[in-house]
């Protein structure tokens, strides 16, 4: 089992880009997380979904989106990236019966 | 607002020696308390999960405990190692919905 995987690990946008960050897991887990990682700031909750077609807020979601139409996959979207959105991004996956979490390696993601 | 404090902010011993790592929460209305291991531009591995009935976990030498009235957590590492080397975070699901929210972490250094 690979577990949990994003893509990319690296990336430089200017101010005003969009991208969309993928995250998959294959280990059949129900919910999944979107987290970012600041100095000073330790690791928020940006969205988190609970099962496929479900979505909802955590704690800083605004400048972001997501979606979880399988899955196994849920993304997280920039449409319109902004400095203060520098950060490492990680997502993470848990079952139904455990809310063990399982994290990915991370994204670095850098605004200009 | 439930905040999560990891005291000492970072912690260095000599390899061999017993430590406890210490995280503190302000609400004590929690479902589960989770220990995390950082490494150096990695993602986060779930270490021990704490079950709000539950006083303490143990996984070969680490042993975590929790004490849901006062608010707080200890996670002893027992005959410390090189290897063990890293930023260790807790966090809290107070709301069942695996919703976490995370401390700042204690980096440890351990020194051959």
């Amino acid at each position: 089992n690979a577990g949990v995987t994003q893509t990319p690990k690296f990336r430089v946008l200017k101010t005003g880009q969009s991208m969309t960050l993928l995250c998959a897991q294959d280990m059949n887990h129900e919910y999944m997380y979107w987290y970012r990682q600041d100095p000073g700031m330790g690791l928020r909750l940006i969205h988190y979904s609970v099962g496929e077609g479900t979505t909802a807020k955590g704690e800083v979601p605004d400048g972001y989106n997501v979606s979880r139409l399988k899955k196994q996959n849920f993304l997280l979207g920039l449409e319109s990236a902004a400095p203060s959105q520098t950060s490492v991004y990680f997502c993470a996956s848990s079952p139904l019966n455990s809310y063990e979490q399982y994290f990915g390696p991370g994204t670095r993601l850098t605004v200009t | 607002k439930q905040e999560v404090t990891q005291i000492p902010a970072a912690l260095s011993v000599p390899e061999g020696e017993n430590l406890v790592l210490n995280c503190s929460f302000t609400d004590s209305a929690i479902y589960n308390l989770q220990w995390f291991r950082q490494d150096p531009g990695k993602g986060l591995t779930s270490l021990l999960l704490i079950q709000s009935s539950q006083r303490e976990q143990t996984s070969g030498r680490l042993n975590a405990s929790l004490d849901k009235s006062s608010g707080r957590s200890t996670l002893y590492i027992a005959a410390s190692q090189p290897g063990d080397s890293a930023t260790y975070l807790c966090a809290v699901d107070s709301g069942n919905t695996g919703k976490l929210i995370f401390g700042q972490g204690t980096t440890l250094q351990v020194k051959p």
